[in-house]
């Protein structure tokens, strides 16, 4: 089945640092989106991308819709001891089921 | 923005027994939600896709005999363990898209944390 391979699988950063992660498939997606989710909750949404070489911003956040179609990278700026927690990339297919795949998540560390 | 509630956050149950979750969208309607299923430090394993008004559509491996699924209305749909047993022990999240448009995109509840002794 598809797969999305997201790296890092865990950070650990000092506060103030910026962090990248990324995912990628060998599937071509429709929209790409980015959620965190923190112990014991549900995943928030972060970023949505729709559209290939698409850049879009939320505060610190930043992330893009590879220009293939097959990737997506997050950037956190200027990060805070909040930022703490797993981030996963969920991709959906051009068939439109509707159901997301996930990468495997990343989690994040700060030391303040 | 779009609100997803699920309830309960947790609960504590005897083997044997059937628990049910609910999960609504409180600000939109949604004619499809997701039910999935985290082990800890893994990602979201999706069990099963909920469609308002028809029958789920099951993922490979998922019995939906153990599962049951129901979407009564746009806005609420349930998801029962029958005869729940200590490996059905799991933190469950249910998701609504949104339909609105051409993009889609999924909102979480805050999961179930189902612990069967």
């Amino acid at each position: 089945g598809q797969q999305l391979n997201q790296s890092p699988q865990s950070m650990f950063i000092q506060e103030g640092e910026d962090v990248s992660m990324n995912c990628t498939s060998s599937s071509i997606f429709n929209t790409w989106l980015w959620y965190k989710q923190e112990p014991g909750e549900g995943p928030v949404l972060l970023i949505a991308l729709y559209k290939a070489g698409e850049l879009t911003s939320n505060g610190r956040l930043t992330a893009q819709f590879g220009i293939t179609r097959k990737d997506s990278f997050l950037n956190i700026s200027a990060s805070i001891p909040s930022d703490v927690g797993i981030y996963f990339c969920a991709g959906q297919l051009s068939s439109n089921t509707g159901k997301l795949i996930f990468g495997q998540g990343t989690t994040l560390q700060v030391k303040p | 923005g779009a609100v997803v509630s699920q309830h309960p956050s947790r609960v504590i149950c005897k083997s044997g027994t059937s628990v049910k979750i609910e999960c609504r969208s409180l600000d939109f309607q949604a004619t499809t939600m997701f039910w999935y299923r985290q082990f800890p430090k893994q990602s979201l394993m999706l069990m099963a896709t909920s469609n308002e008004g028809s029958k789920a559509t099951y993922e490979q491996g998922v019995e939906k005999d153990k599962f049951l699924i129901n979407h009564a209305s746009l806005t609420l749909s349930t998801l029962t363990v029958t005869s729940a047993h200590p490996e059905d022990s799991s933190f469950y999240i249910c998701s609504a898209d949104t339909t609105g448009g051409f993009y889609d995109i999924q909102y979480f509840g805050a999961g179930t944390r189902l612990s069967v002794l």
